[in-house]
């Protein structure tokens, strides 16, 4: 079973700054089954990049998502207030099943 | 509209059992893998099961043997079923669609969830 490990658990930015979040798996993982995930509070997640680097419908270009094997990265350039969140990588295909990382909080400085 | 609407949440006793369901529309729930995710309160989101388009099932390792999914396509609809609950199965349970595509959008559908508590 994959196990995905976030870091860091929280990070403290203020707008304009840069996020960098990082998902890493106990085993490789097709980047093609690779997906990012940002829920608000009292809200549904939703998904922002899929296939480790494609932003979903809709997501701005300020998004951006990278990486391979075990290490992935989701980039946020340059924060926006609606930015703040909680951040989940989630996996695909090396089992029946899915999995997702425990999450990071994006929080406003 | 494409859309998911889960219902049948509840307080339920330890020991109990509970159904959930999820309706579904503007899309055929056969030809989409159709998903349950729970989020105990102030956690994160664990993956709790999945009926894929070809009718296959599976379990995450908590609730295995304890919950059963399936789905009725006449009503578009995919249930899951809850018994010898526990505490820790306290959640907002979500309904979610994860497209049967060549390429893996995700779970590219999502309800509001339903409710879940567990105590005595």
């Amino acid at each position: 079973e994959v196990v995905l490990t976030q870091s860091p658990g929280t990070l403290s930015l203020s707008p304009g700054e840069r996020a960098t979040l990082s998902c890493r798996a106990s085993q490789s993982v097709n980047s093609k089954y690779l997906v990012w995930y940002q829920q608000k509070p009292g809200q549904a997640p939703s998904v922002v990049i899929y296939g480790a680097s494609n932003r979903a419908a809709g997501i701005p270009d300020r998004f951006s998502g990278s990486g391979s094997g075990t290490d992935f990265t989701l980039t946020i350039s340059r924060l926006e207030p609606e930015d703040f969140a909680v951040y989940y990588c989630q996996q695909s295909g090396s089992s029946p099943g899915y999995t997702f990382g425990q999450g990071t909080k994006l929080e406003i400085k | 509209e494409v859309k998911v609407v889960e219902s049948g949440g509840g307080l339920v006793q330890p020991g109990g059992s509970l159904r959930l369901s999820c309706a579904a529309s503007g899309f055929n729930v056969i030809r989409n893998h159709m998903t349950w995710v729970r989020q105990a309160p102030g956690k994160g989101l664990e993956w709790v099961s999945v009926i894929n388009s070809d009718g296959s099932t599976h379990y995450g390792d908590s609730v295995k043997g304890r919950f059963t999914i399936s789905r009725d396509t006449f009503k578009s609809t995919v249930d899951l079923q809850m018994s010898g609950l526990r505490s820790e199965d306290t959640a907002r349970y979500y309904c979610a669609r994860v497209p049967d595509t060549y390429y893996y959008y995700g779970m590219d559908v999502w309800g509001q969830g339903t409710t879940v508590t567990v105590a005595s």
